[in-house]
């Protein structure tokens, strides 16, 4: 258990509609990464929330979002969804004490758009 | 930029046989390397890093790694597969801003 914990843990939904998936960092990490797997493109680098500012962006869609809460807590929001954005959605976080540049991953939330 | 190149999709080993998955990678900076594993239908594990100091790197699970500069490459062993050992495993690296560039993955297949 990396104490990074990802909710949902599966969500189905049409095209066209919007979700949010949601992630605790451990306890003292400020940052918060998100990534996107899916078999045609790999693991991909989504974007980075530093204590609540955002630090770095990725591959991520303009019609995906993310923030990061005054509690740590992050939401990535993917709105139009297309049948292309099916894929498992990691959560990371680090930053707390003794380890700055390691990330731990939560489960992932599997999205299927339909 | 950071990017990894993993050499080999696939890899199958008999159990008690050596592992060993390849990677190279491309940092304008020092890199920040990794090694994940994924076992199926769960998230990444941190096996071992590299950050600074000594190149040998020890992970856990009995797998090691060593950076080698001249080679751009950091590639993992173990000395005995396992049936446990059976999963994906991704190279990361990272050039100090904490994003990860990941390599396409390696599946190990253990054969009893």
């Amino acid at each position: 258990d990396s104490g990074v914990t990802q909710t949902p843990k599966h969500l189905i939904t049409a095209t066209g509609q919007r979700v949010t998936l949601r992630c605790s960092p451990r306890s003292g990490d400020l940052s918060v990464y998100w990534y996107q797997q899916s078999l045609d493109q790999g693991l991909q680098f989504l974007i980075q929330y530093y204590n609540g500012e955002e630090r770095a962006k990725g591959n991520i869609l303009e019609r995906f979002s993310a923030q990061q809460f005054p509690d740590l807590h992050s939401e990535l929001n993917l709105s139009s969804l297309e049948l292309g954005d099916s894929a498992l959605y990691f959560c990371a976080s680090s930053g707390g004490q003794g380890h700055y540049n390691e990330q731990f991953f939560g489960p992932g939330t599997r999205l299927t758009v339909l | 930029a950071q990017s990894v190149t993993q050499l080999g999709s696939h890899v199958s080993v008999s159990e008690g046989a050596l592992v060993l998955l390849r990677c190279n990678y491309s940092s304008s900076v020092p890199p920040y390397l990794f090694w994940y594993v994924q076992y199926p239908n769960q998230g990444l594990q941190l096996l071992l890093k590299y950050t600074t100091g000594a190149t040998l790197v020890k992970g856990i699970n009995g797998f090691e790694a060593e950076f080698k500069k001249s080679e751009t490459s950091f590639h993992l062993t173990k000395p005995s597969a396992h049936m446990s050992d059976a999963a994906e495993y991704f190279c990361a690296v990272s050039d100090g801003d904490y994003k990860l560039s990941f390599g396409a993955g390696t599946t190990v297949t253990v054969r009893a």
